[in-house]
Protein backbone atom coordinates (compact mmCIF):
# COMPACT_ATOMS: atom_id res chain seq x y z
CA UNK A 1 0.00 0.00 0.00
CA UNK A 2 2.76 2.21 0.67
CA UNK A 3 3.44 2.31 -3.13
CA UNK A 4 1.15 4.97 -3.96
CA UNK A 5 0.96 8.11 -1.74
CA UNK A 6 -1.36 11.04 -2.47
CA UNK A 7 -1.02 14.46 -1.06
CA UNK A 8 -2.00 16.54 0.77
CA UNK A 9 -4.21 14.78 2.77
CA UNK A 10 -6.97 17.62 2.91
CA UNK A 11 -7.45 20.56 1.30
CA UNK A 12 -9.59 23.38 2.07
CA UNK A 13 -9.94 25.87 -1.04
CA UNK A 14 -11.95 28.84 -2.23
CA UNK A 15 -13.91 29.17 -5.05
CA UNK A 16 -12.28 30.28 -7.97
CA UNK A 17 -8.30 29.24 -6.92
CA UNK A 18 -6.52 26.77 -8.89
CA UNK A 19 -5.52 23.65 -6.51
CA UNK A 20 -3.44 20.61 -7.29
CA UNK A 21 -3.23 17.08 -5.91
CA UNK A 22 -0.41 14.98 -6.16
CA UNK A 23 -0.38 11.29 -7.04
CA UNK A 24 3.20 9.21 -6.55
CA UNK A 25 3.65 5.54 -6.99
CA UNK A 26 6.56 3.36 -6.90
CA UNK A 27 5.83 0.54 -8.52
CA UNK A 28 6.59 1.59 -12.27
CA UNK A 29 3.10 0.81 -13.23
CA UNK A 30 2.25 1.81 -16.35
CA UNK A 31 -1.44 3.18 -16.37
CA UNK A 32 -2.61 5.98 -13.64
CA UNK A 33 -6.02 7.00 -12.74
CA UNK A 34 -7.89 9.69 -11.17
CA UNK A 35 -11.43 9.21 -9.72
CA UNK A 36 -13.95 11.17 -7.38
CA UNK A 37 -15.84 9.73 -4.91
CA UNK A 38 -19.32 10.96 -4.03
CA UNK A 39 -22.26 10.28 -2.19
CA UNK A 40 -24.27 8.22 -4.01
CA UNK A 41 -22.28 8.18 -7.34
CA UNK A 42 -19.56 5.56 -6.18
CA UNK A 43 -16.59 5.98 -7.55
CA UNK A 44 -16.10 8.14 -11.21
CA UNK A 45 -13.29 8.46 -13.53
CA UNK A 46 -12.08 11.73 -14.23
CA UNK A 47 -8.70 10.98 -16.34
CA UNK A 48 -6.16 8.37 -16.76
CA UNK A 49 -2.77 7.78 -18.40
CA UNK A 50 -1.38 4.80 -20.33
CA UNK A 51 1.99 6.11 -20.09
CA UNK A 52 4.16 9.10 -19.82
CA UNK A 53 2.86 11.86 -21.96
CA UNK A 54 -0.27 9.77 -22.65
CA UNK A 55 -3.59 10.87 -20.85
CA UNK A 56 -7.35 10.78 -21.98
CA UNK A 57 -10.46 11.54 -20.58
CA UNK A 58 -12.95 10.10 -18.18
CA UNK A 59 -16.42 9.84 -17.45
CA UNK A 60 -16.34 13.37 -16.04
CA UNK A 61 -13.30 15.45 -17.15
CA UNK A 62 -14.61 18.90 -16.89
CA UNK A 63 -13.12 21.56 -15.14
CA UNK A 64 -9.93 19.09 -14.79
CA UNK A 65 -6.58 19.39 -15.80
CA UNK A 66 -3.64 16.38 -15.64
CA UNK A 67 -0.36 16.05 -17.07
CA UNK A 68 2.31 13.15 -16.82
CA UNK A 69 5.52 14.13 -17.79
CA UNK A 70 7.01 10.86 -15.33
CA UNK A 71 6.06 7.59 -15.13
CA UNK A 72 5.50 7.63 -11.33
CA UNK A 73 3.60 11.47 -10.83
CA UNK A 74 -0.20 11.78 -12.16
CA UNK A 75 -1.28 15.56 -10.73
CA UNK A 76 -4.41 16.63 -11.55
CA UNK A 77 -5.73 20.23 -11.47
CA UNK A 78 -8.80 22.44 -10.63
CA UNK A 79 -8.32 25.68 -12.49
CA UNK A 80 -10.66 27.41 -11.48
CA UNK A 81 -12.48 25.38 -8.28
CA UNK A 82 -16.45 24.85 -7.73
CA UNK A 83 -17.99 23.74 -5.16
CA UNK A 84 -19.12 20.88 -7.03
CA UNK A 85 -15.33 19.57 -6.91
CA UNK A 86 -16.14 19.49 -3.15
CA UNK A 87 -15.22 15.46 -2.83
CA UNK A 88 -12.90 12.85 -2.07
CA UNK A 89 -10.04 12.24 -4.66
CA UNK A 90 -8.82 8.69 -5.14
CA UNK A 91 -5.74 7.89 -7.41
CA UNK A 92 -5.07 4.42 -9.10
CA UNK A 93 -2.49 2.57 -10.63
CA UNK A 94 -2.40 -0.79 -12.27
CA UNK A 95 0.59 -2.43 -14.15
CA UNK A 96 0.93 -3.53 -17.97
CA UNK A 97 0.31 -6.67 -19.35
CA UNK A 98 -1.66 -9.42 -17.92
CA UNK A 99 -2.26 -7.89 -14.45
CA UNK A 100 -3.44 -4.35 -16.32
CA UNK A 101 -6.80 -5.08 -14.96
CA UNK A 102 -6.17 -4.98 -11.26
CA UNK A 103 -6.47 -1.28 -10.09
CA UNK A 104 -4.33 -0.44 -6.89
CA UNK A 105 -5.61 3.03 -4.57
CA UNK A 106 -4.03 5.59 -3.10
CA UNK A 107 -5.31 6.53 0.43
CA UNK A 108 -7.49 9.53 -0.82
CA UNK A 109 -7.55 13.37 -0.67
CA UNK A 110 -10.48 15.04 0.72
CA UNK A 111 -10.65 18.15 -0.74
CA UNK A 112 -13.17 21.05 -0.06
CA UNK A 113 -14.04 24.00 -1.83
CA UNK A 114 -15.76 27.05 0.17
CA UNK B 1 -20.97 4.03 -22.19
CA UNK B 2 -21.56 1.10 -19.36
CA UNK B 3 -24.00 1.42 -16.71
CA UNK B 4 -23.47 -1.03 -13.27
CA UNK B 5 -26.23 -1.04 -11.06
CA UNK B 6 -25.29 -2.09 -7.41
CA UNK B 7 -28.10 -3.53 -4.82
CA UNK B 8 -28.75 -3.22 -2.27
CA UNK B 9 -27.63 0.09 -1.09
CA UNK B 10 -27.34 -1.12 2.34
CA UNK B 11 -27.33 -4.71 3.95
CA UNK B 12 -27.46 -5.93 7.74
CA UNK B 13 -26.81 -9.63 8.57
CA UNK B 14 -26.00 -11.04 12.11
CA UNK B 15 -22.10 -12.21 12.35
CA UNK B 16 -22.06 -16.18 11.30
CA UNK B 17 -25.34 -15.15 8.67
CA UNK B 18 -24.36 -14.94 4.93
CA UNK B 19 -24.08 -11.49 2.39
CA UNK B 20 -25.18 -10.94 -1.39
CA UNK B 21 -24.65 -8.16 -3.24
CA UNK B 22 -25.54 -8.05 -6.56
CA UNK B 23 -24.62 -5.79 -9.97
CA UNK B 24 -25.98 -5.55 -13.34
CA UNK B 25 -24.42 -4.28 -16.34
CA UNK B 26 -24.82 -2.83 -19.46
CA UNK B 27 -22.67 -3.22 -21.66
CA UNK B 28 -21.82 -6.84 -22.87
CA UNK B 29 -18.41 -6.43 -24.01
CA UNK B 30 -17.04 -6.11 -20.62
CA UNK B 31 -15.32 -8.33 -19.72
CA UNK B 32 -13.82 -7.90 -16.31
CA UNK B 33 -15.76 -7.37 -13.01
CA UNK B 34 -14.05 -6.75 -10.02
CA UNK B 35 -15.05 -5.98 -6.43
CA UNK B 36 -13.19 -3.65 -3.97
CA UNK B 37 -13.80 -2.56 -0.49
CA UNK B 38 -13.51 0.39 1.50
CA UNK B 39 -13.56 0.83 5.08
CA UNK B 40 -14.77 3.92 6.68
CA UNK B 41 -11.88 6.43 5.85
CA UNK B 42 -9.58 4.20 3.94
CA UNK B 43 -9.25 3.46 0.30
CA UNK B 44 -11.08 1.22 -1.98
CA UNK B 45 -8.95 -2.17 -1.63
CA UNK B 46 -9.51 -4.70 -4.67
CA UNK B 47 -11.11 -8.07 -2.73
CA UNK B 48 -11.51 -10.67 -5.64
CA UNK B 49 -12.56 -10.36 -9.34
CA UNK B 50 -13.76 -12.21 -12.21
CA UNK B 51 -13.16 -12.38 -16.11
CA UNK B 52 -15.91 -13.08 -18.45
CA UNK B 53 -14.57 -16.53 -19.25
CA UNK B 54 -15.44 -17.54 -15.77
CA UNK B 55 -18.77 -18.78 -14.45
CA UNK B 56 -17.54 -18.46 -10.75
CA UNK B 57 -14.55 -17.14 -8.23
CA UNK B 58 -13.49 -18.33 -4.89
CA UNK B 59 -11.15 -17.17 -2.11
CA UNK B 60 -12.00 -18.23 0.98
CA UNK B 61 -15.10 -17.24 2.54
CA UNK B 62 -15.89 -14.63 -0.58
CA UNK B 63 -17.17 -15.90 -4.03
CA UNK B 64 -18.05 -14.30 -7.37
CA UNK B 65 -20.49 -15.28 -9.53
CA UNK B 66 -20.82 -14.18 -13.32
CA UNK B 67 -24.02 -14.51 -15.55
CA UNK B 68 -22.89 -13.21 -19.32
CA UNK B 69 -26.26 -14.05 -20.58
CA UNK B 70 -28.29 -11.85 -17.89
CA UNK B 71 -25.36 -9.65 -17.81
CA UNK B 72 -25.57 -9.74 -13.78
CA UNK B 73 -22.58 -10.66 -11.35
CA UNK B 74 -22.68 -11.10 -7.73
CA UNK B 75 -20.54 -11.11 -4.21
CA UNK B 76 -21.30 -13.99 -1.81
CA UNK B 77 -19.77 -13.44 1.57
CA UNK B 78 -20.01 -16.86 4.18
CA UNK B 79 -19.63 -16.76 7.56
CA UNK B 80 -19.52 -13.04 8.35
CA UNK B 81 -17.71 -11.17 10.65
CA UNK B 82 -17.37 -7.98 11.98
CA UNK B 83 -14.92 -6.70 10.45
CA UNK B 84 -16.64 -7.77 6.57
CA UNK B 85 -18.30 -4.40 7.84
CA UNK B 86 -17.52 -2.06 5.06
CA UNK B 87 -18.92 -0.71 1.98
CA UNK B 88 -18.36 -2.56 -0.71
CA UNK B 89 -18.35 -1.60 -4.53
CA UNK B 90 -18.23 -3.49 -8.04
CA UNK B 91 -17.34 -2.47 -11.11
CA UNK B 92 -16.91 -3.86 -14.73
CA UNK B 93 -14.71 -2.88 -17.63
CA UNK B 94 -13.08 -3.73 -20.89
CA UNK B 95 -9.41 -4.57 -21.64
CA UNK B 96 -8.57 -4.43 -24.66
CA UNK B 97 -5.10 -4.39 -24.02
CA UNK B 98 -4.81 -0.92 -22.54
CA UNK B 99 -5.94 1.02 -19.39
CA UNK B 100 -8.76 -1.00 -17.53
CA UNK B 101 -11.61 1.54 -17.41
CA UNK B 102 -13.60 0.92 -14.75
CA UNK B 103 -17.03 1.94 -13.94
CA UNK B 104 -18.14 1.54 -10.69
CA UNK B 105 -21.89 0.49 -9.16
CA UNK B 106 -23.15 2.78 -6.35
CA UNK B 107 -21.50 0.95 -3.43
CA UNK B 108 -23.23 -1.19 -0.74
CA UNK B 109 -22.89 -0.48 2.84
CA UNK B 110 -22.87 -3.82 4.55
CA UNK B 111 -23.24 -4.18 8.22
CA UNK B 112 -22.17 -7.11 10.36
CA UNK B 113 -23.93 -7.52 14.21
CA UNK B 114 -23.00 -9.51 16.88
Amino acid sequence: DAGITQSPRYKITETGRQVTLMCHQTWSHSYMFWYRQDLGHGLRLIYYSAAADITDKGEVPDGYVVSRSKTENFPLTLESATRSQTSVYFCASSPSGDRSYEQYFGPGTRLTVT
Amino acid sequence: GENVEQHPSTLSVQEGDSAVIKCTYSDSASNYFPWYKQELGKRPQLIIDIRSNVGEKKDQRIAVTLNKTAKHFSLHITETQPEDSAVYFCAASQNAGTASKLTFGTGTRLQVTL
